[in-house]
């Protein structure tokens, strides 16, 4: 199956500065990568996502960058806000069976005001 | 539209014991998944259901857990004889579809505590 891993663990940045994760993949064949936003006593949420056949895609303030060669995934938040303080996830899938999420396991931001 | 609903939201067990976690998928959404999540760990797959049917349950411990999807009703996921390593949070999602670009929604999840 797909192992991911997601660093940093924790991250505290200051209001307006940039927030970046990162995450790597096991499985060369993983072909969707999702990104979820997990608030304090509720279950993740779906925030950006990007496919193998696309290198970058923008959402406002998010962005997420993919190199397929190194295997890895990489989420930007800009202009960071209190309220993006929350856990976010990043996921894999596979084409076989692309029901199955294969999440890291998280990085806890704190956006300090 | 209601977004994916779990019962109850926090479930104390002692050791031994039974414990039933309730997921009521979107209006709509066809396919169940169940996930755990351990302390400082991201979610882990467990079982993909459509109703009336186990679909995959690779990610399911072999003993003492099940899942189902009935015709009516939620659907459940049943631990027996639960032990302290069961504590965690357990997240249902539904889908409209099985492919990745069918969005999985997730349920606030049950947190399950083993005394």
């Amino acid at each position: 199956g797909e192992n991911v891993e997601q660093h940093p663990s924790t991250l505290s940045v200051q209001e307006g500065d940039s927030a970046v994760i990162k995450c790597t993949y096991s499985d060369s064949a993983s072909n969707y990568f999702p990104w979820y936003k997990q608030e304090l006593g509720k279950g993740p949420q779906l925030i950006i996502d990007i496919r193998s056949n696309v290198g970058e895609k923008k959402d406002q303030r998010i962005a997420v960058t993919l190199n397929k060669t190194a295997k890895h995934f990489s989420l930007h938040i800009t202009e960071t806000q209190p309220e993006d303080s929350a856990v976010y996830f990043c996921a894999a899938t596979l084409p076989l069976n692309d029901y199955k999420l294969s999440f890291g396991a998280g990085t806890t931001v704190t956006v300090r005001a | 539209n209601a977004g994916v609903m779990q019962n109850p939201r926090h479930l104390v067990r002692r050791r031994g014991q039974e414990a039933r976690l309730r997921c009521s998928p979107m209006k709509g959404h066809s396919h169940v998944y169940w996930y755990r999540q351990l302390p400082e760990e991201g979610l882990k797959f467990m079982v993909y259901l459509q109703k009336e049917n186990i679909i995959d349950e690779s990610g399911m411990p072999k003993e003492r857990f099940s899942a189902e999807f009935p015709k009516e009703g939620p659907s459940i996921l049943r631990i027996q004889q639960v032990v302290r390593g069961d504590s965690a949070a357990y997240f249902c999602a539904s889908s409209l579809g099985t492919r990745s670009y069918n969005e999985q929604f997730f349920g606030p999840g049950t947190r399950l505590t083993v005394l």
